[in-house]
């Protein structure tokens, strides 16, 4: 069964600097996806990013960044010129390719960004 | 942009009664799924469907949970005889047939359970 790990149950970050939340799943399937969701106080669920196992270049979405390691199978997001707009719950997710299309979620990373 | 609609955001209810939640999934998908989050806790799968069945369901999903599509439009939720424990935000979700990996999420439903 696949799981997801997030180590980091909050987290902080000055405006405008840059910090990284991790993310680590356990898979034995070879083709799949992983996602980043920002989970506001409204509690929509929002993508921010998402990679195909399949592709060597990580994902980039304007400030919003990953590192996407298949061998150590991390899969953490970098967020650049923190906003306080970013303040929120961030969950990562995976999906297989094959057989189910079920997101497993990490238990999230709450992030505050402070003035 | 086209969205996944919810409603109602917030529903409160008697142990034991019945409730339905509603969805309007973006007008082009084919795959609807629902989801539940506890409060403060992970978002957890609770079942998908496709084709007017049901493709997959979790543990969660047990007798007192049902899903229908009754119309093209709606699909819903429905909770039987409502616990205490199913006071969660339930959130619903669809995508398309290509894409299926990417999911489009409504705002949720609040559900209270006293």
């Amino acid at each position: 069964a696949q799981t997801v790990t997030q180590s980091q149950p909050e987290m902080s970050v000055q405006e405008a600097e840059t910090v990284t939340l991790s993310c680590t799943y356990d898979t034995s399937e070879n083709n799949y996806y992983l996602f980043w969701y920002k989970q506001p106080p409204s509690r929509q669920m929002i993508l921010v990013i998402r990679q195909e196992a399949y592709k060597q270049q990580n994902a980039t979405e304007n400030r919003f960044s990953v590192n996407f390691q298949k061998a150590a199978k991390s899969f953490s997001l970098k967020i650049s010129d923190s906003q306080l707009g970013d303040t929120a719950m961030y969950f990562c997710a995976f999906m297989k390719t094959s057989g189910t299309y079920k997101y497993i979620f990490g238990t999230g990373t709450r992030l505050k960004v402070l003035a | 942009e086209p969205e996944v609609t919810q409603t109602p955001s917030h529903q409160v209810t008697q142990m034991g009664q019945e409730v339905i939640l509603r969805c309007v999934p973006i007008s082009n998908h084919l795959y609807f799924y629902w989801y539940r989050q506890i409060l403060g806790q992970k978002v957890e799968f609770l079942v998908s469907f496709y084709n007017n069945e049901i493709s997959e369901k979790s543990e969660i999903f047990d007798d007192q949970f049902s899903v229908e599509r009754p119309d093209g439009s709606n699909f819903t939720l429905k909770i039987r005889s409502t616990k205490l424990e199913d006071s969660a935000m339930y959130f619903c979700a669809s995508s398309e047939f290509r894409g299926r990996e990417k999911l489009f999420f409504g705002s949720g439903t609040q559900l209270s359970v006293l």
